[in-house]
């Protein structure tokens, strides 16, 4: 059964500190990996990954995915009590109905203390 | 419009009546989806629309859930006689084209609660 894990589940960081969140999944013919996060209301997108090895950036987030060990990353550097939010990762794969549906990991909530 | 609106934003309601919930999506967008997102829960997948058309119901939870759209715009969700399992944060995407690459851009969520 295909499926997403993101660990640690929660986190408590002070503002400056860098954080690092993964994303492991088992999906069956992979086609792309999504971050997004959520605050009080709707998940906005943050990036989209289908290579392996590059990096995508946006100004202190970034992320990068291994293909080959099934896994992504999202750091974060010089966290801001602004980047407290959960952090949902989902996967998009192709079953065997042909169905290229999102499968969601369960997310990390990341709070940020000043 | 400039990005998916749902309403109503909030709705309470007593067990046993039905509801029905709202969805306008990004302008231009043909693929629609609907979610719903418990706590401590992560996106439940509820039912996915290519234009007017329903390719996958399959997460639907039971057949008091339903959902339609008309004009390959605005999607209603409505629940039959709700049961106070069907309390949750309903959510709603869109992106250009359905089960592609494209990333689906979500609205704030319509928060039901079945006292």
């Amino acid at each position: 059964e295909d499926k997403v894990v993101q660990s640690p589940l929660s986190l408590v960081v002070h503002e400056g500190d860098t954080v690092t969140l993964n994303c492991s999944y088992e999906v069956t013919n992979f086609r792309s990996l999504l971050w997004y996060k959520q605050e009080k209301k709707a998940p906005t997108f943050l990036f989209m990954l289908t290579s392996s090895g590059i990096e995508k950036k946006s100004g202190r987030l970034s992320s990068i995915l291994d293909k080959k060990e099934l896994f992504s990353i999202l750091n974060i550097t010089a966290t801001q009590t602004g980047d407290s939010a959960i952090y949902l990762c989902a996967v998009r794969g192709l079953n065997a109905g042909n169905n290229r549906k999102l499968i969601w990991g369960l997310g990390t909530s990341l709070a940020v203390n000043p | 419009g400039a990005g998916v609106s749902q309403s109503p934003s909030n709705k309470v309601t007593e067990k046993g009546k039905d509801v029905e919930l709202r969805c306008d999506p990004i302008s231009g967008h043909t693929a629609l989806y609907w979610y719903r997102q418990s706590l401590g829960q992560g996106l439940e997948f509820l039912i996915y629309f290519q234009g007017n058309s329903a390719p996958d119901k399959s997460g639907l939870p039971s057949d008091r859930f339903s959902a339609e759209r008309t004009g390959g715009s605005v999607s209603t969700l409505t629940i039959q006689r709700t049961q106070q399992e069907d309390s949750a944060v309903y959510l709603c995407a869109s992106s250009f084209v359905g089960n592609s690459n494209q990333p689906q851009h979500f609205g704030d969520g319509t928060r039901l609660s079945i006292l």
